[in-house]
């Protein structure tokens, strides 16, 4: 089945700064790739999503890479604000055949803006 | 549209005791998961399922059982409740390749 490593696991930054947030992933089928946002005691929340005939991706202050040769694909966040603190997930849709299309989490990295 | 709708929010149990979670979504998605989230942990995968009447395992499936009779709903089943079932789980559901929505979550507690 699909494997995601996730890195960082925690990322503090000041306000202002980048952030990038790094994933490998195990499935050379898998072909989607969402990243999630998770606020204390809240439920997770797509914030933005690629898919394999895509390398790139930008909504605003936020893009994902993929490179799909590598199995790795990166968040970056730019112009970070403190409401942007949150633990962020990435994710791998897997292959049909070789991971039953399932959807497996990364271990998740903790971000900290400071002001 | 209330999307994915899990019940109950908070739960506690006592050792080998038993319960459902329920999960219904509204959004006619073929796939539904069902995940567990330790704390500061990421999320676990206990079983997922691709259409009614086909579920799978997931990385955590022991102590869990599942049923997906219909399109809206995935209920989890505990048997014989552990501590270390305490957790919060999480139901899921999505098109294939498209956006995974979450349900709020249920926190369980196993004392």
């Amino acid at each position: 089945g699909e494997n995601v490593e996730q890195h960082p696991s925690t990322l503090s930054v000041q306000e202002g700064d980048s952030a990038v947030i790094k994933c490998t992933y195990s499935d050379s089928a898998s072909n989607y790739f969402p990243w999630y946002k998770q606020e204390l005691g809240k439920r997770p929340q797509l914030i933005i999503d690629i898919r394999s005939n895509v390398g790139e991706k930008k909504d605003q202050r936020i893009a994902v890479t993929l490179n799909k040769t590598a199995k790795h694909f990166s968040l970056h966040i730019t112009e970070t604000q403190p409401e942007d603190s949150a633990v962020y997930f990435c994710a791998a849709e897997g292959g049909k055949e070789t991971s039953g299309s399932r959807l497996t989490f990364g271990e998740g990295t903790q971000l900290t803006v400071n002001p | 549209n209330a999307g994915v709708t899990q019940t109950p929010k908070f739960r506690i149990l006592k050792i080998g005791q038993s319960m459902t979670l329920q999960c219904a979504q509204d959004m006619n998605h073929n796939y539904m998961y069902w995940y567990r989230q330790d704390p500061g942990m990421g999320l676990k995968l206990i079983y997922y399922s691709v259409g009614a009447g086909i579920t799978d395992k997931g990385e955590v499936p022991n102590g869990y059982n599942v049923s997906r009779s219909t399109t809206e709903d995935f209920p989890l089943r505990l048997e014989l409740a552990a501590p270390s079932q305490t957790s919060v789980y999480f139901c899921a559901s999505s098109w294939p390749q498209g956006e995974a929505f979450f349900g709020q979550g249920t926190r369980l507690t196993v004392v």
